[in-house]
């Protein structure tokens, strides 16, 4: 089974703290996204990665910026957190070419608060 | 840009029954996936059940089947005798051939199986 780790289940940081947010996947995937998920508003992508040290932005990338230096692992970078960045973070990966059969893999979540 | 509705925020049934979920998208693309999402308390999303667009066959999945009406742009699932542990949000999302640039959901939908 593919398995997606996100580092931190729950974190929580003061405003204007530069926040990190890992994910490593284990199945050799090529595409990594983050999503930020809020009630009432779904899950909205933020940034999304379909190779080593490429980057895409998403619907909300406003505040956000990621770094792939490895191909498992895809970080989100808060660069100086504010508190209408308090949500849960979901990390997720996928296969290219075979996004039907093997559609996106999503880990655990980070809550994240910003006081 | 794709648009996924889901115009039902709460619904509520007793166990064993039956229960439809709607959605509802907007694209102008012709080869397309559709998917269905559940994330239970535990906070990891589950892929229910998926559908290609030039697939006029519904999908079934056990007790979970869909009424994929393309020409209506409608992807509802139904739950046929509906258990405890269905009770999750349930998300509807869309996703291009190719799916590079990933999904894209809609606002969910809470479902709440009664004993």
């Amino acid at each position: 089974d593919v398995k997606v780790t996100q580092s931190s289940r729950y974190l929580v940081k003061r405003t204007g703290e530069k926040v990190f947010l890992e994910c490593v996947q284990d199945m050799d995937h090529e595409n990594m996204f983050w999503y930020r998920q809020d009630p009432g508003l779904g899950l909205r992508l933020i940034y999304f990665s379909y190779d080593v040290k490429m980057k895409e932005k998403g619907d909300i990338p406003e505040g956000y910026s990621v770094s792939r230096e490895k191909k498992e692992r895809f970080s989100l970078i808060l660069e100086s957190a504010s508190t209408n960045q308090t949500s849960m973070y979901l990390c997720a990966s996928t296969l290219t070419g075979d996004t039907y059969n093997s559609p996106l893999h999503f880990g655990n979540g980070t809550r994240l608060t910003v006081t | 840009a794709q648009t996924v509705t889901q115009s039902q925020p709460e619904m509520s049934v007793q166990e064993a029954e039956t229960v439809t979920l709607s959605c509802t998208y907007d694209t102008s693309e012709n080869n397309y996936y559709l998917f269905w999402y559940k994330q239970p308390p535990s906070r990891q999303m589950i892929l229910v059940i998926r559908q290609e667009a030039y697939k006029q066959q519904n999908a079934t999945e056990n007790r979970f089947s869909v009424n994929f009406q393309k020409a209506a742009k409608s992807f509802s699932l139904k739950i046929s005798d509906s258990q405890l542990g269905d009770t999750a949000m349930y998300f509807c999302a869309f996703m291009n051939r190719g799916g590079a640039d990933g999904l894209t959901f809609g606002k969910g939908t809470h479902l709440i199986i009664q004993p």
